[in-house]
């Protein structure tokens, strides 16, 4: 099992829609999760950050947690051509060392 | 505000050359930093961390290695390239949430 497993896609989504981005980890200690955006040819730029079992919100992002099913997933409300990247979920396992799954690439057709 | 110089932004070397690409960062001091590779379309791999001058940790044995030779700059190097050196090589530092924040990247190829 890896460490950190992410559906590669592509997720193709109309704009307006709602896009699901989902995320499993092995390490039932992790404390930290987080979310990043990348571009194509760009460095990933942090965009979530959830601690906390349940629902945290920041404008049309809602990152979800669920340490007992060892499972977090990021949701895109209204979602925009500009979201069009890959996202990488990235859980602090071990402590505090992050760990990327391989990213799903999202693609928003106007 | 905190922010990271990566040099140079692209870089085409011959297999066997030497390297050396450097991170620095502004606005903070004895940051933890981490030099990470992205293969084409790979997730990222963590080849170094440094919680200060002097201290690095490997994650993977490899043909590379790091340096920290002052508190804010950290530096990848290699002796002799091989082709699968190539990747986009990222450095980024530690925040207080334990998110880490990243760099511009340097792309390296190496034919």
């Amino acid at each position: 099992q890896k460490e950190v497993e992410q559906n590669s896609g592509p997720l193709s989504v109309p704009e307006g829609a709602i896009a699901s981005l989902n995320c499993t980890y092995s390490d039932r200690g992790s404390q930290s999760f987080f979310w990043y955006r990348q571009y194509s040819g760009k460095s990933p730029e942090l965009i979530m950050s959830i601690y906390s079992n349940g629902d945290k919100e920041d404008g049309r992002f809602t990152a979800q947690l669920n340490k007992a099913s060892q499972y977090v997933s990021l949701l895109i409300r209204d979602s925009q051509p500009s979201d069009s990247a890959t996202y990488l979920c990235a859980p602090a396992l071990y402590g505090n060392k992050l760990v990327f799954g391989a990213g799903t690439i999202l693609r928003v057709k106007s | 505000s905190q922010t990271i110089h990566q040099w140079p932004a692209t870089l085409v070397q011959p297999v066997g050359s030497p390297l050396s690409l450097e991170c620095t960062v502004e606005g903070t001091s004895n940051p933890n930093l981490y030099w990470y590779r992205q293969a084409a379309g790979r997730g990222l791999q963590l080849l170094f961390y440094s919680v200060g001058i002097g201290q690095i940790s490997s994650e993977v044995p490899q043909n590379l290695s790091a340096s920290r030779p002052q508190d804010r700059q950290f530096i990848l190097s290699s002796k002799k390239l091989l082709l699968s050196d190539s990747g986009f090589y990222l450095c980024a530092r530690l925040a207080s949430g334990n998110e880490q924040f990243f760099g511009p990247g340097t792309r390296l190829t190496v034919l």
